[in-house]
């Protein structure tokens, strides 16, 4: 049973860029949490995906927006890359019904913006 | 606004030792609490999790936490670290059931340096 999965791995972008970065869930999961964590800090809540809607946002501009598909896999944006938008992003699913804190992480996709 | 304080950027322990990592809260009401560990190249394992009821609860990995709610606190401990231990630990809140939000506030972390 394959866990989480993020692609890429990493990614090197220059500002004024956009990037798209996707999140598998693990198996049986229907919603997809994403959190950008920088250097020396802990991860920030971006958004969270039910049912192909976007059910909550953290405190990120509007640059960054997201998206799942029918088969709950998610992709999220960031449009307009500025250099402090390097970070870990990490992906989180979890199954509504179990309750949205059993949340299960990728390893992340490491963003570089030069 | 909630937050999470982690006092501790890095601490270091012998192998065998016993270890705490402290972790204060700041909330309007009595959040859900979590302790999560990251290993290099690795995401976020969930450690343990604290929603209501006894206040000393057990976790993988031979961790356990304890919820004080009149020191806003939930320190991780572990009676004895073994070198695989070694990893960034991150303390973390949530809202209740019901509350309509599921969002996780973390804290900045705390490595954990294991010397043999």
């Amino acid at each position: 049973d394959a866990g989480v999965t993020q692609s890429p791995t990493h990614l090197i972008k220059t500002r004024g860029q956009q990037v798209t970065l996707r999140c598998s869930p693990k198996s049986g999961h229907d919603t997809v949490s994403w959190y950008q964590q920088a250097l020396g800090q802990g991860p920030q809540f971006i958004f969270q995906y039910y049912e192909e809607e976007e059910r909550q946002r953290g405190n990120f501009p509007d640059r960054f927006s997201g998206h799942q598909f029918p088969n709950y896999s998610s992709e999220l944006n960031v449009n307009a890359l500025l250099l402090g938008d390097s970070a870990l992003y990490l992906c989180a699913s979890s199954l509504r019904a179990s309750g949205p804190y059993e949340q299960y992480f990728g390893p992340g996709t490491r963003l570089t913006v030069t | 606004a909630q937050s999470v304080t982690q006092p501790d950027i890095h601490i270091t322990v012998s192998e065998g030792a016993s270890l705490e990592l402290r972790c204060n809260y700041s909330y309007g009401a009595t959040p859900y609490l979590f302790w999560y560990v990251q290993s290099p190249g690795q995401g976020l394992q969930l450690l343990l999790k604290y929603f209501s009821g006894d206040t000393l609860v057990q976790g993988i990995k031979g961790f356990e936490a304890e919820f004080k709610r009149s020191q806003s606190s939930f320190n991780l401990r572990k009676p004895s670290v073994h070198w695989s231990d070694a990893a960034e630990y991150f303390c973390a809140v949530g809202p209740p059931s019901g509350a309509g939000s599921y969002q996780l506030t973390f804290g900045k972390g705390t490595k954990l340096s294991v010397i043999p």
